[in-house]
């Protein structure tokens, strides 16, 4: 079982650039998010999507853009890299069970220096 | 507004002691639902347990167990006789009830466990 899989693990952009961070997901899940990981700060929300062509904004959005045009695929996209935006970045998928929300199931995480 | 708040940041103990790790949660809703997650050093995000706020039973699996106290907003986890494994960053994390909402945990900033031998 593949769960939550992102790609790359690692990247390293120069400030301007663009790129996007792939996460997949093979669990047929409705929800869908990013987060990033800085040092002290814990996981901070990015962006969401509660279900296919369904995106909004989390705590941290700018400078971040996502699509979910699949069930499967929510892609994050960085418009024009900057230094602030070195972090490590982590995809999580989740679903609404009977008994409630369930735990999120995170892919392995992409660590971005932008220099 | 929703924060989790992990007041220890570092925490250090030997090998077989017991350590206790705290987690204070605030929400307007009735109904929520709380997490821990492991975070080994090798960068995985390692779920370890779920609470519903509606069920305030504790629970003991193995080493760990968790104490969940909606009259002071806490759900704080203990690793019984603590192995050098068990060093990691624990977080804690919390989820209103909506439809999605666990798309959109809410994490305290995580607490680092060194397990010395």
């Amino acid at each position: 079982n593949a769960g939550v899989t992102q790609t790359p693990k690692f990247q390293v952009l120069k400030t301007g650039q663009s790129m996007t961070l792939q996460c997949a997901q093979d669990m047929n899940h409705e929800y869908m998010s990013w987060y990033r990981q800085d040092p002290g700060m814990g996981l901070r929300l990015i962006h969401y999507s509660v279900g296919a062509g369904i995106t909004d904004q989390g705590e941290v959005p700018n400078g971040y853009n996502v699509s979910r045009s699949t069930t499967e695929d929510f892609p994050l996209r960085l418009l024009s890299a900057a230094p602030s935006q070195t972090s490590v970045y982590f995809c999580a998928s989740s679903y609404l069970s009977r008994g409630g929300n369930t735990e999120a199931f995170f892919g392995q995480g992409t660590r971005l220096t932008v220099v | 507004a929703q924060k989790v708040t992990q007041a220890q940041t570092e925490i250090s103990v030997v090998e077989k002691e017991d350590v206790t790790l705290d987690c204070v949660y605030e929400t307007r809703d009735t109904t929520y639902y709380l997490f821990w997650y492991k975070q080994p050093p090798s960068g995985e995000l390692v779920f370890l347990i779920r609470r519903n706020s509606f069920d305030e039973q504790n629970e003991i699996s193995g080493r760990y167990s968790w104490n969940f106290q909606k009259s002071t907003s806490s759900f704080n986890f203990t690793i019984t006789a603590s192995q050098v494994v068990d060093s990691a960053v624990y977080f804690c994390a919390l989820a209103t009830h909506y439809t999605g909402a666990n798309s959109k945990l809410t994490f305290g900033k995580g607490i680092t466990l060194s397990v010395r031998p």
